[in-house]
This record gives C-alpha cells, structure tokens and sequence, in this order.
C-alpha cells in the first residue's frame, strides 16, 4: 500500500500571497489531519476532516482552511500569507478517525515565506 | 487545557546502551491514550509505541517499552539495545479518550536523540 503523500514537498512565498497544500492519504484511510510544525512551537494541530466534513478544528485563524474530496484527498490552505506561517506542514490519516489510532504521516510540505 | 512536557531538548547514548527519555503530561481526564512517535533526520513520522490509560500493563514493542505511571502523569520510553537508526526526534503525544468532537494529538515539544557508535 501507498503511503500518505504531500505535495508540494517544498514551497516558497511572499508575505500576503496565499497557498494550497495537497495530501493524499493511505488507500482507504477516511479521516485526514493536519499539523504544523516549527521549532519554536512544535507540532500543533490545525485541523481533522472525515468523509468530506471537517470533524475537529485548532486554535489557528481563519486565514487556514482546509477541506476534503470524496476520494478522501484533502487539501489545506493558507491565505495572506505571514512570515510566522513558515513551517513544515505535516497530514496524517488513519482509517477512522477512532480514538487512540495510529496516525500515518506524509513527508510533509515545508513552506517559507519571505 | 492538557499539556505535554518533554524536559530533555537532546539526549545521546552509546549504541547498544540503553535510554529513557521522560514525558509528563497534565490532563484532569481519566480515559485517554498516550503515544511516543519518531521522526528521523529528514524522514517521515513513525509511531513507536502506544499506551491506553485503562490499562495497567506498561506497553513493549521490541526494543521499546513504556514507564507509565498514571498516577504520577509520567509516559517515558525505554529504548534498550540502542542502535544507529534510533537516531532521531522523540515525540510523546496525549489524545483524550472522550474526545467528542475534540479528538485531537497534543503533542510535547520533542527530545532529539543522538546514537553514538
């Protein structure tokens, strides 16, 4: 089986434009995730989406969002873009979004904005 | 709000010696789930190991097991037989077991593990 994959794998920005991050989970995994991770914050939780219905949302502005397509493809994005938003954006699946499941994650999509 | 502190940044051992890397956490939940997760230099994130809090036995995979001491809100890691490819972040993470709509990892800030040989 595939794994979860992220595309881009690497992006570069300037301040106050916008992006959109890809994620393709594991053949059959329905809930995907999304983290950011910095050196100074570590990973935080942005949002869980789950058959196409975002299920659980972080403490991050309105300026990310995100959705999912039926084939269970997610995609993240981030508009006017800050200069803080430079991160390693990480997504995650697993089958059901259960409780205490593993998690599977992509290589990520490191972002700089400059 | 729950929290998860990882008080060691870095930590190195020789190879096949054997480390604890400690992870406390801060929760007034009963049910819940802690997790150690790996991710190696320029690689993907891998779980190592698991722990549901209803149970008493401390979790063991190979070479990994757990110290979990609930009372205490303590989740270290064991790594025994350490070897070169356990070179890597550490990452104790905390989920709620009755999560609700709030099911989400919070995570500690990571403990970067140096294998020597």
């Amino acid at each position: 089986k595939a794994g979860v994959t992220q595309t881009p794998r690497y992006l570069i920005k300037t301040r106050g434009q916008q992006v959109t991050l890809s994620c393709s989970p594991i053949s059959g995994h329905r809930s995907v995730s999304w983290y950011q991770q910095t050196p100074g914050q570590g990973l935080q939780f942005l949002f869980e989406y789950f058959s196409e219905t975002q299920r659980n949302k972080g403490n991050f502005p309105g300026r990310f969002s995100g959705r999912q397509f039926s084939n269970s493809r997610s995609e993240m994005n981030v508009s006017t873009l800050e200069l803080g938003d430079s991160a390693l954006y990480l997504c995650a699946s697993n089958p059901s979004g259960s409780m205490g499941n593993e998690q599977f994650f992509g290589p990520g999509t490191r972002l700089t904005v400059l | 709000a729950q929290t998860v502190t990882q008080s060691q940044p870095e930590m190195s051992v020789q190879e096949a010696e054997t480390v604890t890397l400690s992870c406390t956490y801060d929760t007034s939940e009963n049910n819940y789930y802690l997790f150690w997760y790996k991710q190696p230099p320029s690689r993907q994130m891998i779980l190592v190991i698991r722990q549901e809090a209803y149970k008493q036995q401390n979790a063991t995979e190979n070479r990994f097991s757990v110290n979990f001491q609930k009372a205490a809100k303590s989740f270290s890691l064991k790594i025994s037989d350490s070897q070169l490819g356990d070179t890597a972040m550490y990452f104790c993470a905390f989920m709620r077991g009755n999560a609700g709509n709030n099911r989400k990892l919070i995570w500690g800030l990571g403990t970067s593990l140096a294998v020597n040989p």
